[in-house]
């Protein structure tokens, strides 16, 4: 069982929105600007597109972009492209200083 | 540019002893910057972190792992390496190295391809 909990799937038709949530707890998300995403086509290693909640890497697309509320951080990738079809997960640092994972998030672009 | 590249046997018979080491390229791990870490991903499953070092030796390692795991770092190859002792059928995953970003961001900037550990007799 994973530390955080994600949606298992998401979907959306090209140019279309769509959000991806992760929910922690006061110990992890709660506690600390520390969120980070992760893309993961198939067959290989995970990207980072979005650390420290809300900041993304030089060369990752602004229609990938992160936000937090409480306990609970969210993906929002605008614009859905087909090549955007992949696993999605989220980490937070916790509070034992671990990093936690999320489950994952397939997004499939229909 | 600073490449990670895991290799170690692919095939580790269950109660043995996994070991892999991650040899990183293009770049020194002897920098104050960036820890260094290992993440599995069992077969079609999710990311699990397992833990990191720092080239000093430091470490932070999964508390669901800790009396398992040992993580070491050999400056004069670098390189960094795990152990994971006992192993059975669950610890069959992809093994990725990565370099997590310090001064207490904690994020992975860059990974590793991966390898694949199977547990089986």
């Amino acid at each position: 069982q994973s530390a955080l909990t994600q949606p298992p799937s998401v979907s959306g038709s090209p140019g279309q929105s769509v959000t991806i949530s992760c929910t922690g707890t006061s110990s992890d998300i709660g506690n600390y600007n520390l969120v980070s995403w992760y893309q993961q086509p198939p067959g290989t290693a995970p990207k980072v597109i979005i650390y420290e909640v809300s900041n993304r890497p030089s060369g990752v697309p602004d229609r990938f972009s992160g936000s937090k509320s409480g306990n609970t951080a969210s993906l929002t990738i605008s614009g859905l492209q087909t090549e955007d079809e992949a696993d999605y997960y989220c980490s937070s640092h916790t509070k034992g200083n671990t990093l936690a994972f999320g489950g994952g998030t397939k997004v499939t672009v229909l | 540019h600073l490449q990670l590249q895991e290799s170690g046997p692919g095939l580790v018979k269950p109660s043995e002893t996994l070991s892999l080491t991650c040899t990183v390229s293009g770049g020194s791990i002897t920098t104050n910057d960036y820890w260094w870490g290992w993440i599995r991903q069992p077969p079609g499953k999710g990311l699990e972190w397992i833990g990191i070092i720092f080239y000093s030796g430091s470490t932070y390692y999964n508390v669901s792992l800790k009396s398992r795991i040992t993580i070491s770092v050999d400056t004069s190859k670098n390189q960094f390496s795990l152990k994971l002792t006992s192993v059975t059928a669950a610890d069959t995953a992809v093994y990725y190295c990565a370099r997590q970003y310090g001064y207490g961001k904690w994020y992975l900037d860059l990974w590793g391809r991966g390898a694949l550990v199977t547990v089986s007799s």
